[in-house]
């Protein structure tokens, strides 16, 4: 079946560091990419998509590029700010009535 | 503009009891979903909804009933709540136009507990 799978937390960084968080997928067929935050007390907001193979998505500063070839879709940012400090959510979806199918997760703590 | 909107935000249940959580949306979509989110297994899909009058099982239907009688409204009920529903509900909802499915907005999450 479909799943997601990210690299596990916490990641602790300091300012400025590079942050990558690796996201791998399971899907039958081209599924949507997306990458979602969460901020402390908060819900979920789309950060940024990709919805074919090679399309780079990018938003404040993060990028990730969806990788067939090696079912991949990794988040990274080129100098991080404590601003960032969330949960990230890697997820795909598939068209059958829109759903996402999240990743477990990855808790970001940037320090100063 | 209000976006999604969820009533109540926190609640406190003893096992056995009963509850319905509200999902509220003015941006006139189709979709609707609830999720919840327990740590360590991200967000897992319960019901969803295609449109008014219309509900479908997710990954963890059991133990959920939901119902959408307005467009703008999603409602999520517990008939007979258990401690495994301790969770943080998420709702969302999404336009579909022309074939193609748009980002899905979420609301701010209901934290509930069952003792």
């Amino acid at each position: 079946g479909n799943s997601v799978t990210q690299m596990e937390g916490p990641v602790t960084l300091s300012e400025e560091a590079f942050l990558t968080i690796n996201c791998t997928y399971t899907a039958t067929g081209y599924p949507s990419l997306f990458w979602y935050v969460q901020y402390p007390g908060e819900g979920l907001q789309l950060l940024l998509k990709a919805t074919k193979a090679d399309d780079k998505g990018s938003n404040k500063g993060f990028e990730a590029t969806y990788r067939k070839e090696t079912t991949s879709f990794h988040l990274e940012k080129g100098s991080v700010q404590v601003s960032d400090s969330a949960v990230y959510f890697c997820a795909l979806r598939y068209n059958q009535g829109g759903k996402l199918i999240f990743g477990q997760g990855t808790e970001l703590s940037v320090k100063p | 503009n209000a976006g999604v909107t969820q009533t109540p935000k926190f609640r406190v249940l003893k096992t056995g009891q009963s509850m319905t959580l509200l999902c509220a949306q003015d941006m006139n979509h189709e979709y609707m979903y609830w999720y919840r989110q327990d740590p360590g297994m991200g967000l897992r899909l319960i019901h969803y909804s295609v449109g008014e009058g219309t509900t479908a099982k997710g990954e963890v239907p059991d133990g959920y009933n939901v119902s959408r009688l307005k467009k703008q409204n999603f409602l999520l009920g517990l008939e007979s709540a258990a401690p495994s529903q301790t969770s943080v509900y998420f709702c969302a909802s999404s336009r579909f136009d022309r074939g193609l499915y748009d980002e899905q907005y979420f609301g701010p999450g209901t934290r509930l507990t069952v003792t």
